[in-house]
Parts: C-alpha cells; structure tokens; sequence
C-alpha cells in the first residue's frame, strides 16, 4: 500500500497562475481532507469530502476549489494564486467520522 | 466554533527525561481528541487518540489524559529518547463539527543526548 501520495512535491507559481495538487489514496477511505500548514499556526483545514462526489467547506476555504470525481483522488485547485497561498498543503484520509487521518508527504507552494 | 491552544511552542529536555504537552479546548461538545507527531519534511502522524468517555490511555512510554471539565488534555512521554524529537499537535472533534479536525498550533520538542 502506497497510503496517501501527493503530486507535486513542490510548486513556484506567479501570481495570478493556477494549479492543481493531486492526492490519491489506496485504502478505500470514503473521506479526505485538505490542509494548509503556516508556522506558528498548526493545520487548517480548508475542504473535506466525506464521500466520492461530496465536498463541504473547511476553516478556510476562500481562494480554492475542490473536486471528488473518484472516491480514491481529491484535488485541490487555485485558480487565480495569490501570496497568502504560499504554505505546504497536506492531503489526508479516514475510514469515517472520528478516525484516525492518514496524511500525505506535503505539497511545498511558493506563489511570488 | 471550537478553539484549541496548545503550549509550550517549544520545549528541550534532556534524553531520559519526560516531557509534558498540554492542549485545551473550548467546545466542550468535543469527544475526540488526537496527537499527531510530525518529523521534518514529512506528513503528521498519529500516536495516540483519547476520547471523551476514559480520562487515560497508555501506549508504551506514551499517556494521554484528559480532563473534560475543565476541557484540556496533556500529553506525557516517559523516557524520551532522541527519535522523540519532532512536532506534536493536538487536536480536538466532534459530530457536530462533522469530525473536523481543528489543530493546536504544535509543540517543537528537541530531546538532547
């Protein structure tokens, strides 16, 4: 089992561009979650899935888009990247409600 | 919505010491409380979770308590060792919140040889 992967690792946007962050899991999770990680600030969670073709906003979501087409993959969109996005991104899974979230490497976003 | 404040944002001890952390929150609907460790460069991990119906769960040299009246919870590790070193967040949910996860803002603990 792979667990949870993310691509890119790593990504240099200007402002304005957009971009996709991919995450896949392999273990028949029905939700997953997006993260951002800023120092001094823990993990926010900006949208969540609790199965395939659900999303529901989380703490902050304004500035990005996400989409559950297959219950194994959730993206996470910026369609017009700003500063403030800058941040590593962290995709996680669960089996349900209240379980323990498995969590990808990172997605490391510089946006100038 | 539900608050959590971790402290300290950093703390050093000396290996074999043990190390305290210390969570609290402020829904006291909240039931789930986990700690995630995190080592540089990669993804949270979990290490223990506590929920709201037993005051203490032990894991090896991991304990995890938990005080729903006054709505904070520690985390305790015994003979810490070198490898302990890492970022430790706690966390808080409930149903209500639909299982969201809201995270403490993390602990850099550095265990010296």
């Amino acid at each position: 089992n792979a667990g949870v992967t993310q691509t890119p690792k790593f990504r240099v946007l200007k402002t304005g561009q957009s971009m996709t962050l991919l995450c896949a899991q392999d273990m028949n999770h029905e939700y997953m979650y997006w993260y951002r990680q800023d120092p001094g600030m823990g993990l926010r969670l900006i949208h969540y899935s609790v199965g395939e073709g659900t999303t529901a906003k989380g703490e902050v979501p304004d500035g990005y888009n996400v989409s559950r087409l297959k219950k194994q993959n959730f993206l996470l969109g910026l369609e017009s990247a700003a500063p403030s996005q800058t941040s590593v991104y962290f995709c996680a899974s669960s089996y349900g409600l209240l379980y323990e979230q498995y969590f990808g490497p990172g997605t490391r976003l510089t946006v100038t | 919505g539900e608050n959590v404040e971790q402290h300290p944002s950093t703390l050093s001890v000396q290996e074999g010491d043990s190390a305290v952390i210390k969570c609290t929150y402020s829904d006291s609907a909240s039931n789930y409380f986990p700690w995630y460790k995190q080592e540089l460069g990669k993804g949270p991990q979990l290490i223990i979770d506590i929920r709201s119906n037993v005051g203490e769960k032990k894991d090896q040299r991991i304990a995890v308590t938990l005080n729903k009246t006054a709505k904070h919870f520690s985390l305790h590790i015994t003979e810490t060792q070198p490898e302990d070193s890492a970022v430790y967040f706690c966390a808080a949910s409930n149903y209500n919140q639909g299982g969201k996860l809201i995270f403490g803002q993390g602990t850099e603990l550095s265990v010296k040889p």
